[in-house]
């Protein structure tokens, strides 16, 4: 059963606390993508990857971290820098990133700070 | 669940009726075009794509719609159903930047 997977569903930052969101893909895609998502926006570009060992700035890095050391996996940190964290989290993966490739998505994860 | 869109436009039809969602994209540049669907508190789903180089693309009940001359996107689907409504966003790929549009609200109505 292919496909990406998020965790966790719901995850609570307290002040000052770094946390860690989760991104899996089992689809043998190359690039992967961090889009946070808040209410009557359209997603925004974190972070992308488009290769195992690379990752790129996306619109608004600022407060966020990544890695890449395998293919399957695409963590995002956020740090104690973003002070406006609460949003909803989404990953995608596309087989590559060239033109006209399709980026599909996990389920995401909602980040609440306490 | 949780909303994922508060304040965006939103298109009410009646069940069995055909549905007809609109997008203005922002780069004639743009040479792909894909449509999204996003239930509540979930990932966004692929319902269908098309390139630059067409003007029309059918799937299963739905249609996408290209105007190239003034930049617009649109998703018909037919014989809308309740399980049908859920946000439902454009995106456009002009090379190495993805344009995700803020979506529109479809709600099923009985």
């Amino acid at each position: 059963d292919g496909g990406i997977t998020q965790s966790p569903k719901y995850l609570f930052r307290k002040e000052g606390q770094n946390v860690t969101l989760s991104c899996e893909q089992n689809l043998n895609h190359d690039a992967m993508y961090w889009y946070r998502q808040d209410p009557g926006q359209g997603l925004r570009l974190i972070y992308y990857s488009q290769i195992v060992n690379d990752f790129q700035k996306g619109d608004i890095a600022e407060g966020y971290s990544v890695s890449r050391e395998k293919k399957e996996s695409f963590p995002l940190t956020v740090t104690s820098a973003q002070k406006n964290p609460t949003a909803f989290y989404l990953c995608a993966s596309s087989l590559t990133f060239v033109g006209g490739r399709t980026q599909y998505f996990g389920p995401g994860t909602r980040l609440l700070v306490l | 669940g949780e909303s994922v869109g508060l304040h965006l436009p939103t298109l009410s039809v009646q069940e069995g009726d055909n549905s007809i969602i609109n997008c203005a994209y922002s780069n004639s540049a743009s040479d792909y075009f894909i449509w999204y669907k996003q239930e509540s508190g979930k990932g966004p789903q692929f319902i269908i794509d098309i390139r630059s180089n067409m003007d029309k693309r059918q799937g299963q009940r739905v249609t996408v719609l290209l105007n190239k001359t003034v930049k617009h996107l649109s998703l018909q689907i037919a014989a809308t159903q309740p399980g049908d409504s859920a946000v439902y966003f454009c995106a456009e790929d002009y090379g190495q930047n993805f344009v995700f549009g803020p979506g529109t609200r479809l709600s099923v109505l009985p």
